[in-house]
Formats: C-alpha cells, structure tokens, sequence
C-alpha cells in the first residue's frame, strides 16, 4: 500500500539555521504531495503542495520540490524563527480512483526552534 | 468565515460508555474525513464520506461509527468497543481529487 516515510525527529534548532526535514513515498502512480503544519493543541493547517513532478511548492519561506525519481518531497527553509516551533507532517493523497482523496501522513517530525 | 468547527475540544469517556464527537463545516465540501492522532504515530484514518447518507472504513475503523445526514455534518461515535479511545481526534473536508483537505482544531478524548 501507499506509505510516507520522515526523518526521525525531534529536530532541534537555533534560530537562523537552515531547515530540512526529508520526506519520501512509495505509491503506485502519482500522488499529489502535502506538507501540514501543526502548533501545539491545534488541528492540521496546510502549508504547501505540489501535484506533479518537478512541481515547487512554497509558502511563508518554506520550499519542496516533487522528485518522482527520488520520491522524494523534501522540506526546507533558508532560516527558521521560534514562530516555526511546530510538528510538520508530510503526505499524499490521489485524484482519482476509489481514494477520494484519503491523505496518507508520514509520523510527523517535532520541530523546536530556540532564541 | 468558512472552517470546521469541531466539539467539544476536551471529552471524557467513563468505561462502557459510548460518546460522540461532533464536526460541522460550512465549506460546501463533499468529502469529510475522521483521523485519529496518536503520540509518534501521525494520523490514521477512521472513516471518510463523500457524499451525503454514504460512508466507507478507513485504516482502523473498528470500534467507531458515523453518520452523513446532513452535508455539513459529520459526527464520530466512539463505541465501547474501542477499547483504546484515548488519543487526538481530528476532522476534516475537501473536495476530493488530490487537492488539500481542511482540518478542525480537534478533540481530544480521555478515559475517565
């Protein structure tokens, strides 16, 4: 079945610092491919996507690009604050098919910033 | 504005007891989706629906029940046959077809 695999966490940082969290997939055919925000006591907020290879999805500093040849959608950020202390979860889900769009999250990787 | 509102944010189940968790959108989403968020587990899926009066299993659906009466609504019942409910329960809807989903700021359920 479908699976998304992320870096062991927590991932620790001063702030500054440059930010990557790995993410790779396996699934049969071609996903689209998520990465969720999460602040403490919160539910899920969206952060960016991408739903074909070489697409580059970005928001708010945050990149990662779609590798099909890699499975691979890594996340990175040139300089992470305190405000980006979060847990980031990355995830695929299909457009077609008898999925109707199920997201399937990778554990989630627990990120803390300090000053 | 648009969201999911998700209640109550804090639920206590005593042994035996059966208890609902409530989820309302008004999005004008199809799809509407339940996850359960375990510590280090990420989010597993309960039970989806993609339109009104149908509903399908998820991941780990045994012991929770739904119904899909309404297109806003979307409600989780924990059975007392779940017999490890403790965990972050999370809605959430979209419009299917690979595009995002849109999440509640969840419930969280404890064992009394």
């Amino acid at each position: 079945g479908d699976s998304v695999t992320q870096m062991e966490g927590p991932v620790t940082l001063s702030e500054e610092a440059f930010l990557t969290i790995n993410c790779t997939y396996t699934a049969t055919g071609y996903p689209s491919l998520f990465w969720y925000v999460q602040y403490p006591g919160e539910g899920l907020q969206l952060l960016l996507k991408a739903t074909k290879a070489d697409d580059k999805g970005s928001n708010k500093g945050f990149e990662a690009t779609y590798r099909k040849e890699t499975t691979s959608f890594h996340l990175e950020k040139g300089s992470v604050q305190v405000s980006d202390s979060a847990v980031y979860f990355c995830a695929l889900s299909f457009t077609g098919g008898t999925s109707y769009g199920k997201l399937t999250f990778g554990q989630g990787t627990i990120l803390t910033v300090h000053p | 504005d648009g969201g999911i509102t998700q209640s109550p944010k804090y639920l206590f189940r005593k042994e035996g007891q059966n208890v609902t968790l409530s989820c309302e959108q008004n999005l004008n989403h199809d799809a509407m989706y339940w996850y359960r968020q375990d510590p280090g587990q990420g989010l597993r899926l309960i039970y989806y629906s993609q339109i009104v009066n149908d509903f399908q299993k998820g991941d780990i659906a045994e012991g929770y029940s739904v119904s899909r009466e309404k297109k806003e609504s979307f409600p989780l019942t924990v059975t007392s046959a779940q017999k490890n409910p403790t965990a972050f329960y999370l809605c959430a809807s979209g419009e299917g077809g690979g595009r995002p989903q849109h999440f509640g700021d969840g419930t969280r359920l404890s064992i009394l």
